[in-house]
């Protein structure tokens, strides 16, 4: 089935680090969700896309709705310890029903 | 919180027996999602259901069914389970933005172990 292409898999860097992550796919998307898992939770949704160029904020999160549509990026600004988890991203092709979701960035912070 | 129960939360069963994972949402959203996670698969949709009575197939139908018969409920059931059905399954809820779904908000997860 349709897949987003999500990377990197893995990051590990020094708390107080900027951390970039993005999906991209040959598909034209009209929504783009960003959601973060903890171990042992379901995923959260962190924020919400729905227009090409859309940069939206969500405290030290940033994401962004690319203007091709076929791509989108999450920037995470002066990494804390809780930030470790599997960031997801999912995106919903034009004239589709449902969503496809990316294979998730493992985030490691080393104090 | 998203108002999503799932439940059990954890189950080890047998080759060949049934299993019924249930969700319960008390959002009144309309549409409603279950999804097993696996590694190096990342979430792939089972079943959804858009309303009372009235359910679609996901990608990995196969060898699961669901039932909704009323708005809060949705069941999953493995009529024989079998191993490769191993694995955390969520349920997921939305309510419709425009002519698809909008965010989906997810269930703690139920983690099944078939042995």
């Amino acid at each position: 089935g349709q897949q987003l292409n999500q990377s990197p898999q893995s990051m590990f860097i020094q708390e107080g680090e900027d951390v970039s992550m993005n999906c991209t796919s040959s598909s034209i998307f009209n929504t783009w969700l960003w959601y973060k898992q903890d171990p042992g939770e379901g995923p959260v949704l962190l924020i919400a896309l729905y227009k090409a160029g859309e940069l939206t904020s969500n405290g030290r999160l940033t994401a962004q709705f690319g203007i091709t549509r076929k791509d989108s990026f999450l920037n995470i600004s002066a990494s804390i310890p809780s930030d470790v988890g599997i960031y997801f991203c999912a995106g919903r092709i034009q004239g589709a029903q449902k969503l496809v979701f990316g294979q998730g960035t493992r985030l490691t912070i080393n104090p | 919180d998203a108002g999503i129960t799932q439940s059990p939360r954890h189950k080890v069963t047998e080759t060949g027996t049934p299993v019924t994972l249930r969700c319960h949402q008390t959002e009144n959203h309309r549409y409603m999602y279950w999804y097993r996670q696996d590694p190096g698969h990342g979430l792939r949709l089972i079943h959804y259901s858009y309303g009372v009575k009235d359910t679609d197939k996901g990608e990995v139908s196969d060898g699961y069914s669901v039932s909704r018969s009323k708005t809060e409920d949705f069941l999953l059931t493995l009529e024989s389970a079998t191993s490769s059905q191993t694995s955390v399954y969520f349920c997921a809820i939305s309510e419709s933005k425009g002519r698809g779904t909008g965010e989906l908000f997810f269930g703690e997860g139920s983690r099944l172990t078939v042995l």
